[in-house]
């Protein structure tokens, strides 16, 4: 059965901090492997990664992919307050489309 | 539509009553998935339609949960005889799938609807 599997569940820092977020994935098919940012309603979309090695990037946030060791990392350099929020890990398998989340990483960043 | 429109907001319902949640997708996408979001937890998937193609119902957690969508947009999910473990955020989302490849078209979520069991 696929899986996603993210850590920490939980994390707490300072602004200015810069933060780590880890998503690993077991599928027997994969195709790609998404992250999202939820506040406070509906989940928005961060990045979708399919190749390994290449890093995206968008301002702050960046993401990566190692398809050999099944993993991705989101960081997150220089938190501010507006980072505060549930990081979403899903991986897209096969060819139905589905998409299975990890259980989320809950990001608290303090004034 | 601009984007995902889902109602109602929040629902609050008696155990054993059936609810029906409905999901405005995108207008153009032909991808359409229902989410349940407990409190504190991930993302569960229920349900996927894509275009005309039977629907992927392997997430459905028992035969109370149904859901159809019709002429390619809308889809209602409904849940019969309401229990308390139902109680739960349930999102919907679309994309612009072509082919049954995730070929750059990430979900667009709606805001949810909270349904709560009393």
């Amino acid at each position: 059965e696929d899986k996603v599997v993210q850590s920490p569940l939980s994390l707490v820092v300072h602004e200015g901090d810069t933060v780590t977020l880890n998503c690993s994935y077991e599928v027997t098919n994969f195709r790609s492997l998404l992250w999202y940012k939820q506040e406070k309603k509906a989940p928005t979309f961060l990045f979708m990664l399919t190749s390994s090695g290449i890093e995206k990037k968008s301002g702050r946030l960046s993401s990566i992919l190692d398809k050999k060791e099944l993993f991705s990392i989101l960081n997150i350099t220089a938190t501010q307050t507006g980072d505060s929020a549930v990081y979403l890990c899903a991986e897209g398998s096969g060819n139905t489309g589905k998409l299975i989340f990890g259980q989320g990483t809950t990001l608290q960043v303090k004034p | 539509g601009a984007g995902v429109s889902q109602s109602p907001s929040n629902k609050v319902t008696e155990k054993g009553k059936d609810v029906e949640l409905r999901c405005d997708p995108i207008s153009g996408h032909t991808a359409l998935y229902w989410y349940r979001q407990s409190l504190g937890q991930g993302l569960e998937f229920l349900i996927y339609f894509q275009g005309n193609s039977a629907p992927d119902k392997s997430g459905l957690p028992s035969d109370r949960f149904s859901a159809e969508r019709t002429g390619g947009s809308v889809s209602t999910l409904t849940i019969q005889r309401t229990q308390q473990e139902d109680s739960a955020v349930y999102l919907c989302a679309s994309s612009s799938r072509a082919g049954g490849r995730l070929v750059n078209s990430p979900l667009h979520f709606g805001n949810g609807t909270r349904l709560t069991v009393t």
